[in-house]
């Protein structure tokens, strides 16, 4: 399997912050990486896939970037909306697809 | 826009089978422009894809479960299911379905709201 880990594992913020999330494959995922956000007793929501590129209808203060085996998910000016849990995945490898152990954004 | 519904029991008895169904709308499977997809969260742990199938009924597993899940489509009634095998506490989590556009890769971009399965006698 290819291990993700993600760091770190909880983040304290303002709204107002600038707020990086790091995602780590223990292989080259070749940019094939997805990052979701999920709010409590909420179903997860897709942000960004390829790494970089936006779901539809995404804010543009959501960013990613990275390759090889180091990615990052950037909050630019964290919104009171933003506050929820983070997790990347790696769908470079079906077998299994994995996902971070999430980052929980908090006040 | 794909919507996705989870239905099944909460409660689940050990060593019993957890079986729970995802219906479809807004699509339909036998177009075969998706795969479909289990997902679950344990409380305090992160997401664990359990697998997939497509609509011709090729399925692929997480290799941790393969010797206990089967997911089944049924076109007729757009839904597919989950059987979950053997299981124990272990197994106690929210389960999602969830979405993949072929061509796309293999992100999920649509989840259902998700149900909680609790193993438990």
């Amino acid at each position: 399997d290819i291990q993700m880990t993600q760091s770190p594992s909880t983040l304290s913020a303002f709204v107002g912050d600038r707020v990086t999330i790091t995602c780590r494959a223990s292989q080259n995922i070749n940019g094939y990486l997805a990052w979701y956000q999920q709010k409590s007793g909420k179903a997860p929501k897709l942000l960004m896939y390829k790494a970089s590129t936006l779901h539809y209808g995404v804010p543009s203060r959501f960013s990613g970037g990275g390759s090889g085996t180091e990615f990052t998910l950037t909050i630019s000016s964290l919104q009171p909306d933003d506050f929820a849990t983070y997790y990347c995945q790696q769908y470079n490898n079906y077998s299994p697809f994995t996902f971070g152990g999430g980052t929980k954004v908090e006040f | 826009q794909v919507q996705l519904q989870e239905s099944g029991p909460g409660l689940v008895k050990p060593s019993q089978t957890l079986s729970l169904t995802c219906s479809v709308s807004g699509e339909s499977i036998s177009r075969g422009n998706y795969h479909w997809n289990w997902i679950r969260l344990p409380a305090g742990k992160g997401l664990e894809w359990l697998g997939r199938i497509y609509t011709t009924g090729s399925t692929n597993y997480n290799p941790s479960l393969q010797s206990r899940i089967t997911i089944s489509v049924d076109t007729s009634r757009n839904q597919f299911s989950l059987a979950l095998s053997s299981v124990t506490s272990a197994d106690t989590a929210v389960y999602y379905c969830a979405t993949v556009y072929l061509g796309d890769g293999d992100f999920f971009g649509s989840w259902g709201q998700g149900t909680l399965v609790t193993v438990s006698s």
